[in-house]
């Protein structure tokens, strides 16, 4: 079964520290792998995706992931965080087939602290 | 602002009741799904439409149903409302089957009583 697993539950960090937000997923064949933030009582604002091609995917806000098939992972990274980055942030696989949807992890609560 | 359009945004019922959720998805999008969020489950696929027909099921309870119409908007009704129904319930939409970007909505908090 594919699944989408975050390893960090909470990241804080300090604001303007590097963070990396881990993602691992399962599954035997391609896959279409994203990123969502939800910012405090906000929806789900997509963040940055994979389809296919360069493994480094670059999104909104400075927010970049790498696809890394071997090790199954989609990490997501940014090199230097603001306050307002303080969200939770989904990692997320699409299933295809006749049950095609997206499978999000429990997602990452991401705290900044000045 | 996603595109995706949901009413109401905040709705607070009382157990037994009946609620319809609404959706408009982004222009030309044929692709509509519901998802649930809460506390415990978190984000939980419910069901996907495109162009008027269910095309996947997850785990969606026999009290709730959902359609899409021909002018492409959703509705996800739920009926029998129990305490544990209250959530944050998503529409999203993509212009394919699937397999593509799924854009979401600010979705609607449903509160039971």
């Amino acid at each position: 079964a594919q699944s989408v697993t975050q390893l960090d539950s909470q990241v804080p960090v300090f604001e303007e520290a590097p963070v990396e937000l881990r993602c691992n997923y399962s599954s035997s064949v391609s896959v279409y792998l994203f990123w969502y933030v939800q910012y405090p009582n906000q929806g789900l604002q997509l963040l940055l995706k994979y389809l296919s091609g360069s493994t480094l995917v670059k999104g909104i806000n400075g927010f970049e992931a790498e696809f890394n098939k071997s090790q199954t992972s989609f990490h997501l990274r940014k090199p230097s965080v603001h306050i307002s980055d303080t969200a939770e942030y989904f990692c997320a696989a699409y299933r295809g087939g006749s049950q095609g949807n997206l499978i999000f992890g429990k997602g990452t609560k991401l705290s900044v602290k000045p | 602002d996603s595109g995706v359009t949901q009413t109401p945004k905040h709705l607070i019922t009382a157990t037994g009741q009946r609620v319809t959720l609404r959706c408009s998805p982004r222009s030309g999008d044929l692709s509509v799904y519901w998802y649930q969020q809460s506390l415990d489950q978190g984000l939980q696929f419910l069901i996907q439409y495109y162009n008027g027909e269910e095309r996947a099921k997850g785990n969606i309870l026999e009290r709730f149903s959902a359609q899409q119409f021909p002018d492409l908007h959703s509705e996800l009704n739920l009926s029998s409302l129990e305490l544990g129904d209250s959530a944050l319930y998503f529409c999203a939409s993509s212009d394919r089957r699937g397999g593509n970007t799924i854009y979401f909505g600010e979705g609607s908090w449903l509160t039971v009583v």
